[in-house]
């Protein structure tokens, strides 16, 4: 079972460039969930989707954008990539009730802004 | 008080021993609540759901206190491989039932 996919693992990305972070779910869940991990910090949401075709902003969408054309991809796009935008990015999914699942993660995309 | 709230730690504790984490949250109308364990640059993995009063699993006991809005996570007999950072996870307040809020998270190193 695949679970949550993400690519890439690592980038290094320079100031002002542009890239998207993929991330599919093979598990038919309607949520998916993008998160950003600094160092020593917890996980910060950026945006979230109920469904294909839904989006919404999280705690920190703010030079990042998403779409959700299909239920398996939730792709997480960043323009003019800054320094500050160094960090660990996660994707996670759940079922449409959180119950006793939580959330599944995928592995990580390691980003950092030169 | 903050939405979720852990102590840091870290906890440097010998094997074998317990060892007993403790997280306060927010929001009183929180049904579910998780913990994860997260390694070291590796993704949080779902360790224990926590419903009710609470919630054991092997060595893992989490225990629930609505009426103080705490939830605990004790270890018993720590092994080498209990090291890492264990998040406490609560519903967000104010949000769907589907989001959660990540504590910061408790790092644990259990040593020779």
């Amino acid at each position: 079972n695949a679970g949550v996919t993400q690519t890439p693992k690592f980038r290094i990305l320079k100031i002002g460039q542009s890239m998207t972070l993929q991330c599919a779910q093979d598990m038919n869940h309607n949520y998916m969930y993008w998160y950003r991990q600094d160092p020593g910090m917890g996980l910060k949401l950026i945006y979230y989707s109920v469904g294909a075709g839904i989006t919404d902003k999280g705690e920190v969408p703010n030079g990042y954008n998403v779409s959700r054309s299909t239920t398996e991809d939730f792709p997480l796009r960043l323009e003019l990539a800054a320094p500050s935008q160094t960090s660990v990015y996660f994707c996670a999914s759940s079922s449409t009730e959180v119950g006793g699942y939580g959330y599944t993660f995928g592995s990580g995309t390691r980003l950092t802004v030169v | 008080r903050k939405e979720v709230e852990q102590d840091p730690g870290p906890f440097n504790v010998p094997e074998g021993a317990t060892v007993a984490f403790n997280c306060t949250y927010s929001n009183s109308a929180s049904q579910s609540f998780f913990w994860y364990r997260q390694d070291c640059r590796k993704e949080p993995k779902l360790l224990m759901s926590v419903y009710s009063s609470g919630n054991e699993d092997g060595r893992f006991t989490a225990q629930l206190n609505r009426a103080s809005q705490y939830i605990s996570l004790l270890i018993r007999d720590s092994k080498l491989s209990d090291s890492a950072t264990y998040l406490c996870v609560v519903p967000t307040s104010g949000a769907g039932s589907y989001q959660l809020t990540f504590g910061k998270g408790t790092k644990l190193s259990v040593i020779p």
